[in-house]
């Protein structure tokens, strides 16, 4: 069971677009609807933000959103906010009752 | 709305055995997947397993060998035990209700292994 691939970090202005990147294999990401994905403010507890791909929990802006392509899932932050400098973390069930993170993405503000 | 709280030891030597306790207030933990999740300083977050309140288990293989994760529906707990512990295991432990997505989470406990 190895760790999906996320980019170690991604940066964008206030009011811009990013998109984080999430590569599983057709074992996990690729083979489940099932990928989330949390922001982590540090010292805080993670917080989930998509799950099943592409769903929002109540209260979670709709500026984020999730999709997937194959074995590759991600996250897409519209409309940068300070506020949204945070890590990062994609999951995917991985079969077998087993989960699996990434290696999560640090995501700077400029 | 359900809030979980993590307890047990935070400080351990190396090959003691790490048990934590996770209590889950404002809901049951009945009909649901309960998980341990790990974050050591300054690294990523690691799933260790999962227990549904039936007592069914799964969990990392990476952990396989050295974790128990067990269920109490009466006192809505839910506990881990890790053994032979290293310096590696040195990490905050969350707890967790596991769905389609892990939410609530605990606020997290550290555990240091040091001799």
């Amino acid at each position: 069971q190895s760790a999906l691939t996320q980019p170690a970090s991604v940066s964008g202005s206030p009011g811009q677009s990013i998109t984080i990147s999430c590569t599983g294999t057709s074992s996990d990401v690729g083979s489940y609807s099932l990928v989330s994905w949390c922001q982590q403010h540090p010292g805080r507890a993670p917080k989930l933000i998509i799950y099943e791909g592409t769903k929002r929990p109540s209260g979670i802006s709709t500026r984020f959103s999730g999709s997937k392509s194959g074995n590759t899932a991600s996250l897409t932050i519209s409309g940068l906010q300070a506020d949204d400098e945070a890590d990062y973390y994609c999951y995917s069930y991985a079969g077998s009752g087993t989960w699996v993170f990434g290696g999560g993405t640090k995501l700077t503000v400029l | 709305q359900v809030q979980l709280q993590e307890s047990g030891p935070r400080l351990l030597k190396p090959s003691e055995t790490l048990s934590l306790t996770c209590t889950v207030s404002g809901g049951s933990v009945i009909t649901y997947y309960w998980s341990w999740v790990r974050q050591p300083a300054g690294q990523g977050l690691e799933w260790i397993g999962r227990i549904y309140s039936s007592g069914v288990t799964n969990y990392n293989p990476s952990f396989k060998s050295r974790i128990t994760m067990s269920i109490d529906t009466s006192e809505n707990q839910f506990s881990l035990k890790l053994t032979s512990v290293t310096a590696a295991d040195t990490a905050v432990y969350y707890c967790a209700r596991l769905s389609t997505g892990i939410q609530p989470w605990g606020q997290g406990t550290l555990v240091t292994v040091s001799s």
